[in-house]
């Protein structure tokens, strides 16, 4: 949606780390979320993030919230050729979410 | 657990005929979710249903209807489809809804010639 906005794309070399950026309108999202999308299958919950931390880290993953400019991150560690998907943010708005355009990152050997 | 089921995966429908779109989840979710996915465009919600018994528009409802049938199923209706309407559409639960993970199924691809 036209509320979450990302870069289309990303191409990263095996073994380094992909950053994905997101920025978000609503300010009143108590839950921002990131979705991986693998070819041909439905959306999968990667981690999330409560509007009150501004870091969360999960194996590989951190996720990183600047609540005051309204920017949400995600870095993945040591990319592997698995972690080629496309990737969407999402900000929660009471029982829906708004999802960005998605972000596709290629990992080139 | 086969958590949120779609069917069919792919149907092919010529303009101006009609179509339900089957959802089910047997996780016992109360809030269920209808997206379309267009290439650049992310997911649009399109209906969603916050509990048994309610049904609610989302982002683009415009050409379609929705039945919460029971707790388990949520069914999508394309009463006369236009080639707009040509796209991947996306079945998806939460427990609590606000605030709570979507988990999603494996999508329908919908071609309208």
């Amino acid at each position: 949606g036209e509320d979450v906005e990302q870069s289309l794309f990303l191409s990263v070399r095996e073994g380094d780390s992909s950053v994905i950026n997101c920025t978000y309108t609503d300010s009143s999202s108590t839950y921002l979320y990131w979705y991986k999308q693998e070819p041909g299958a439905g959306l999968q919950l990667l981690t999330y993030i409560f509007s009150n931390m501004d870091m969360k880290q999960d194996q590989r993953l951190t996720v990183l919230l600047n609540k005051k400019d309204k920017h949400l991150s995600l870095r993945i560690a040591d990319t592997q050729t698995g972690d080629s998907a496309i990737y969407f943010c999402a900000e929660s708005n009471d029982y829906k979410l708004s999802f960005g355009a998605g972000t596709t990152v290629t990992v080139r050997a | 657990n086969a958590g949120v089921t779609q069917t069919p995966k792919f149907q092919v429908l010529k303009t101006g005929q009609s179509m339900t779109l089957q959802c089910a989840q047997d996780m016992n979710h109360n809030s269920m979710y209808w997206y379309r996915q267009d290439p650049g465009m992310g997911l649009r919600l399109i209906y969603y249903s916050a509990s048994e018994g309610t049904t609610d528009k989302g982002e683009v409802p415009n050409g379609y209807n929705v039945s919460r049938l029971n707790k388990r199923e949520f069914s999508l209706r394309l009463e006369s489809a236009a080639p707009s309407q040509t796209s991947v559409y996306f079945c998806a639960s939460s427990d609590r809804g606000h605030g709570s993970e979507q988990y999603f199924g494996p999508g329908t691809r919908l071609t309208v010639t």
